[in-house]
């Protein structure tokens, strides 16, 4: 069955410090793997996808991520975290043709302490 | 519009009434999916539209759920006879299509529903 598993329900960094939420996955296939951020009251933004080609991805507000297809992960990394980068993110997954039917983790809620 | 709009943001309801949550694509967008975000179920696909039609309803929990959409272009998801257990966030996304970037999903901010 496709999954996708976030295993840290929250994480606290302080401003300033490095973060990494962690991703894996079961899929059948090699699927198109993506990253949003949720705000209080707002709807799903985009921060990055993979496709196909180099494993390593940008994003918006500078947010990275590695795909690692040996592992089945796609962790979310930024080098330093903002007060305002305080939100819930979801890892999710789809297949790499047809439409997208995708896949979500239950979430990792982040706290930036000052 | 420049987003995916839906309505209302918030819908409060007696169990056993029927609601309908609107949903407005980005203009041009193909494909238009509805997912639904629970507290125990975190977020669930249940339904998707290619056009007007609607190739996969695998997600809609009962035949309470339906939806349509017309035009190619706004959806309407409608709920009968609500649940208690139908309180959840519904939210909508748009593509432009269904192939390679295509598929990138943009969300609009969801309706609230509440059923007391």
């Amino acid at each position: 069955a496709q999954s996708v598993t976030q295993p840290d329900i929250h994480i606290t960094v302080s401003e300033g410090a490095s973060l990494e939420l962690r991703c894996n996955y079961s899929y059948g296939a090699t699927p198109y793997l993506f990253w949003y951020v949720q705000s209080p009251g707002q709807g799903l933004q985009l921060l990055l996808k993979y496709f196909s080609g180099d494993t390593l991805v940008q994003g918006i507000k500078g947010f990275e991520a590695e795909f690692k297809r040996s592992q089945s992960s796609f962790n979310l990394r930024k080098p330093s975290v903002h007060w305002s980068d305080a939100a819930e993110y979801f890892c999710a997954v789809g297949p790499n043709t047809g439409f997208q039917k995708l896949v979500f983790g239950t979430g990792t809620r982040l706290l930036v302490s000052p | 519009g420049a987003g995916v709009s839906q309505s209302p943001s918030n819908k409060v309801t007696e169990k056993g009434k029927d609601v309908e949550l609107r949903c407005d694509p980005i203009s041009g967008h193909t494909a238009l999916y509805w997912y639904r975000q629970s507290l125990g179920q975190g977020l669930e696909f249940l339904i998707y539209f290619q056009g007007n039609s609607a190739p996969d309803k695998s997600g809609l929990p009962s035949d309470r759920f339906s939806a349509e959409r017309t035009g190619g272009s706004v959806s309407t998801l409608t709920i009968q006879r609500t649940q208690q257990e139908d309180s959840a966030v519904y939210l909508c996304a748009s593509s432009p299509g269904t192939g390679g970037s295509k598929n990138i999903q943009y969300f609009g901010a969801g309706t609230r529903l509440s059923v007391l």
